[in-house]
């Protein structure tokens, strides 16, 4: 079974503070993605990677950043947290072909800003 | 702009009866994807059913069936039989090459 797995599951952080929010999968995927999940909104991309090094920004990256630097491991930055940045931030990843496969979810982080 | 839309915030089943989630998407492609996610409380989000547009046949996975309805641009999902583990929030998402737009989400309650 594909295993897709987040740093953290709750996650309490003050505003301004830098966080890393990590996210590991053990199938091999090329694609690599980060949401944000509000009640009310659904899923919002934030960043994608599709290849190591590689990052394309989705729906709502400002305030946000990523790493890849290896195959399985994609980190979202918050820079400086802020309190509209408290939600649910879910990671998944899928292989490759146009994307249009099963994204894999992970547990979610769910972030609070103070 | 490319959208999903779900209109029932929350839907309510008896135990063992159909229900029936909405979908809506717009778009002006021809060859997409679209899928149904699932979302148990306090578990990980889950894949359901998926359906190829170019595909005229209905998906069908065990009691999950769709209706799909590509010139009306509807994607609903069935579920027969229902059973409380499959209470949770459910995810309508379209295929847009490069990311999944999501719905907002419909909340399905089963009543014992």
């Amino acid at each position: 079974d594909v295993k897709v797995t987040q740093s953290s599951r709750y996650l309490v952080k003050r505003t301004g503070e830098k966080v890393f929010l990590e996210c590991v999968q053990d199938m091999d995927h090329e694609n690599m993605f980060w949401y944000r999940q509000d009640p009310g909104l659904g899923l919002r991309l934030i960043y994608f990677s599709y290849d190591v090094k590689m990052k394309e920004k989705g729906d709502i990256p400002e305030g946000y950043s990523v790493s890849r630097e290896k195959k399985e491991r994609f980190s979202l930055i918050l820079e400086s947290a802020s309190t509209n940045q408290t939600s649910m931030y879910l990671c998944a990843s899928s292989p490759t072909t146009g994307l249009r496969n099963e994204q894999y979810f992970g547990p979610g982080t769910r972030l609070t800003v103070t | 702009a490319q959208t999903v839309t779900q209109s029932q915030p929350e839907m309510s089943v008896q135990e063992a009866e159909t229900v029936t989630l909405s979908c809506t998407y717009d778009t002006s492609e021809s060859d997409y994807y679209l899928f149904w996610y699932k979302q148990p409380p306090s578990r990980q989000m889950i894949l359901v059913i998926r359906q190829e547009a170019y595909k005229q046949q209905n998906a069908t996975e065990n009691r999950f069936s769709v209706n799909f309805q590509k010139a009306a641009k509807s994607f609903s999902l069935k579920i027969s039989d229902s059973q409380l583990g499959d209470a949770a929030m459910y995810f309508c998402a379209w295929d847009s090459n490069y990311q999944l737009i999501w719905g907002a989400g419909t909340k399905l309650i089963i009543k014992p």
